[in-house]
């Protein structure tokens, strides 16, 4: 089982549609939690951090359920420069900051 | 200011051939990730450097590669021997080092081993 498990779709949603995407991690000690974007052919950019009393930017909504593990990004009011791949990305506990990355999701959003 | 940056952007090599990745991260940033993107999969982590020493090798894959970061700057990241399935998107981070810290991205360079 991947440590971080998202589904990698394809999403594929008009301009103005919410979308939600979700990812569950194994390790039940992971600390941080974070949603990276990523475009096509792009380095991976901070898109939020996730904290367990949910957090908001902007039309972007992350929540933390750290008794199901399990992450969300709602994105309301989609644009079409949402189009992109979603990563869920989780640091463990080790003391060491490596990244652990979900597969990504991918989201179209279509005129 | 500027990020991080990778060199080369792009490599085609040849298997059995060696190759050098170099990454300059962003000044002042103690902490420098290696991780690794192949076609379909996720990115996954290979090494990580606090200051020049590397307390975390766990993520790299033989003993084909290895890294080093000197002056606390600069890191390269070699491939002995490359094989076809080294072929992915290496992608260098910095961060400040402190727990949690933002991580950010070069560019990455594009490897290609025929």
């Amino acid at each position: 089982r991947k440590e971080v498990e998202q589904d990698p779709g394809p999403f594929n949603v008009p301009e103005g549609a919410t979308v939600a995407f979700n990812c569950t991690y194994s390790n039940s000690a992971s600390q941080s939690f974070f949603w990276y974007r990523q475009d096509c052919r792009k380095e991976p950019k901070l898109l939020m951090s996730v904290y367990s009393s949910g957090n908001e930017d902007g039309r972007f909504t992350a929540q933390l359920n750290r008794a199901s593990q399990y992450i969300s990004l709602l994105i309301r009011d989609s644009k079409l420069s949402d189009s992109a791949t979603y990563l869920c990305v989780v640091i463990g506990n080790t003391g060491f900051q490596k990244l652990v990355f979900g597969t990504g999701t991918r989201l179209l959003v279509s005129p | 200011g500027a990020g991080v940056s990778q060199s080369p952007s792009n490599k085609v090599t040849e298997k059995g051939k060696d190759v050098e990745l170099r990454c300059d991260p962003i000044s002042g940033h103690t902490a420098l990730y290696w991780y690794r993107q192949s076609l379909g999969q996720g990115l996954e982590f290979l090494i990580y450097f606090q200051g020049n020493s590397a307390p975390d090798k766990s993520g790299l894959p033989s003993d084909r590669f290895s890294a080093e970061r000197t002056g606390g700057s600069v890191s390269t990241l070699t491939i002995q021997r490359t094989q076809q399935e080294d072929s992915a998107v290496y992608l260098c981070a910095s961060s400040l080092g402190g727990f949690g810290e933002t991580q950010y991205f070069g560019p990455g360079t594009r490897l290609l081993v025929l």
